[in-house]
C-alpha cells in the first residue's frame, strides 16, 4: 500500500519562527512535491524535486526553501514564518519514467497556523 | 500557460441524486493529461482517474463516470446515485508533457450529499 506521511497534522507557530515540515514516502519515488492549499485558490506548487539534492521552484516559492538529502524525504522550510503562510500544506510523490503520465500520491496534509 | 477552471464552488444534492462536476482546461500543448482527485474531510487527496489527450473515450467506474471532450476542453465528472460518503472536495488537474512535473489544479468543487 503506497504511503506518503507528513510529520504533523496540525502545527501552530509564532511569527518569525523557523518551521520545518517533513514528508516521507515509501514508494521509492524520484519526484516529490510541496503544495499549499488555500480556500478559493486550489493547490499551488511551492517546490518540487526530481532527485536527491535536486530542487525546482514552483509557482509560489517566495518565503520557502526545501531540502532533499535522502530519496524518501522531502522537507519544506519556512525560514521566518509569517501570518500569510497560514495554510494547509500537502506533500506528494510520483514515480519517474513516463513522468507526465503518472499520478501523484498525496500525504494527509499539515495545517499550519502562524500567530 | 495552463489553467483549470472549476466554476462550481459548492454543490449540494440529496442522496441518490445524480450530480455532475464541471472542469474546463486551457493549454496549448497537444499532449497533456487530466486528473480528478477527491479530498474527503480527512484531508488526503485520493486519485480517481487519469486521461491522456489522445484518449477521448469516456470512462465508467461503478457510480462514477467521466466525459472528456477536446472540442470544448472539458473533462466533466458525474456521480450517479450519490451517497453521503461522496461528500468531499473534488479537484480537476492538468499536466502537460512539455512542462515540469507538477499538476495545475482547479480551485475545487465542494460536494455535499444530504441524507
Amino acid at each position: 500500500d503506497v504511503k506518503v506521511t507528513q510529520s504533523s497534522r496540525y502545527l501552530v507557530k509564532r511569527t518569525g519562527e523557523k518551521v520545518f515540515l517533513e514528508c516521507v514516502q515509501d514508494m521509492d519515488h524520484e519526484n516529490m512535491f510541496w503544495y499549499r492549499q488555500d480556500p478559493g485558490l486550489g493547490l499551488r506548487l511551492i517546490y518540487f524535486s526530481y532527485d536527491v539534492k535536486m530542487k525546482e521552484k514552483g509557482d509560489i516559492p517566495e518565503g520557502y526553501s526545501v531540502s532533499r538529502e535522502k530519496k524518501e524525504r522531502f522537507s519544506l522550510i519556512l525560514e521566518s514564518a509569517s501570518t500569510n503562510q497560514t495554510s494547509m500544506y500537502l506533500c506528494a510523490s510520483s514515480s519517474p519514467g513516463t513522468t507526465s503520465y503518472n499520478e501523484q500520491f498525496f500525504g494527509p496534509g499539515t495545517r499550519l497556523t502562524v500567530l | 500557460a495552463q489553467k483549470v477552471t472549476q466554476a462550481q464552488t459548492e454543490i449540494s444534492v440529496v442522496e441518490k441524486e445524480d450530480v455532475t462536476l464541471d472542469c474546463v482546461y486551457e493549454t496549448r500543448d497537444t499532449t497533456y493529461y487530466l486528473f480528478w482527485y477527491k479530498q474527503p474531510p480527512s484531508g488526503e487527496l485520493v486519485f480517481l482517474i487519469r486521461r491522456n489527450s489522445f484518449d477521448e473515450q469516456n470512462e465508467i467506474s461503478g457510480r462514477y463516470s467521466w466525459n472528456f471532450q477536446k472540442s470544448t476542453s472539458s473533462f466533466n465528472f458525474t456521480i450517479t446515485a450519490s451517497q453521503v460518503v461522496d461528500s468531499a472536495v473534488y479537484f480537476c488537474a492538468l499536466k502537460v508533457w512539455s512542462g515540469a512535473n507538477n499538476l495545475f489544479f482547479g480551485t475545487g468543487t465542494r460536494l455535499t450529499v444530504i441524507p
